[in-house]
């Protein structure tokens, strides 16, 4: 399988700043896609980013408070906007290796702690 | 949009048992469940997967059966092993879209 990247691993952060997080991934990949893990929770869909267009938002989930960019098929960055408490939670990476087949991999996700 | 329903939330079971989880789907359009197992502290890791053209799949002790006219599928763990205990998701898709997880369930595995 890929080896997916993620950065930070692990952060805390202060009420009222943004941090930017990094996903790599070793191989090309059309489909990626960010999650959020509140403590004790599932896993939650933020967005789907496409190389080459808009992220595409679940509902919940806003462009002001979770910009994405997608500058190419190995890279995407997710940036938690003017963080909270209610911020604190594992943000995953995750790839389609398949290209539409659905086999999805995860980053190491980036564990984030708002103080 | 897809809804997925997991059972039970917590589950204990005896070193050697067998332990069975279960997930219902909304929508007849999913066509590909997989299930993540998550240790405390790491990230989810795929364990195995079932597409809907397969009744049932079976990777040494680990087992998913798929019904999808009743739109549910199932994880089977035989002989259960202290290391199993973690808490599994399971989740569906179809094609070119992201997977939407169950809630998850917390296996213990006692010795």
């Amino acid at each position: 399988s890929a080896v997916i990247s993620q950065k930070p691993s692990r952060d805390i952060c202060q009420r009222g700043t943004s941090l930017t997080i990094q996903c790599q991934v070793d191989s090309q990949v059309t489909m990626m896609f960010w999650y959020r893990q509140q403590p004790g929770q599932s896993l939650t869909l933020i967005a789907t980013a496409n190389q080459g267009s808009e992220a595409t938002y679940e509902s919940g989930f806003v462009i002001d408070k979770f910009p994405i960019s997608r500058p190419n098929l190995t890279f995407s960055t997710l940036t938690v906007s003017n963080m909270s408490p209610e911020d604190s939670s594992i943000y995953l990476c995750s790839v389609d290796l398949q290209g539409g087949g659905n086999t999805i991999y995860f980053g190491e996700g980036s564990w984030l702690t708002v103080v | 949009g897809e809804n997925v329903e997991q059972h039970p939330s917590t589950l204990s079971v005896q070193e050697g048992d067998s332990a069975v989880i279960k997930c219902t789907y909304s929508d007849s359009a999913s066509n590909y469940f997989p299930w993540y197992k998550q240790e405390l502290g790491k990230r989810p890791q795929l364990i195995i997967d079932i597409r809907s053209n397969v009744g049932e799949k079976k990777d040494q002790r680990i087992a998913v059966t798929l019904n999808k006219t009743a739109k549910h599928f199932s994880l089977h763990i035989t002989e259960t092993q202290p290391e199993d205990s973690a808490v599994y998701f399971c989740a569906a898709s179809k094609a070119g879209t992201a997977l939407i997880f169950g809630k998850g369930t917390t296996l213990s595995v006692s010795s």
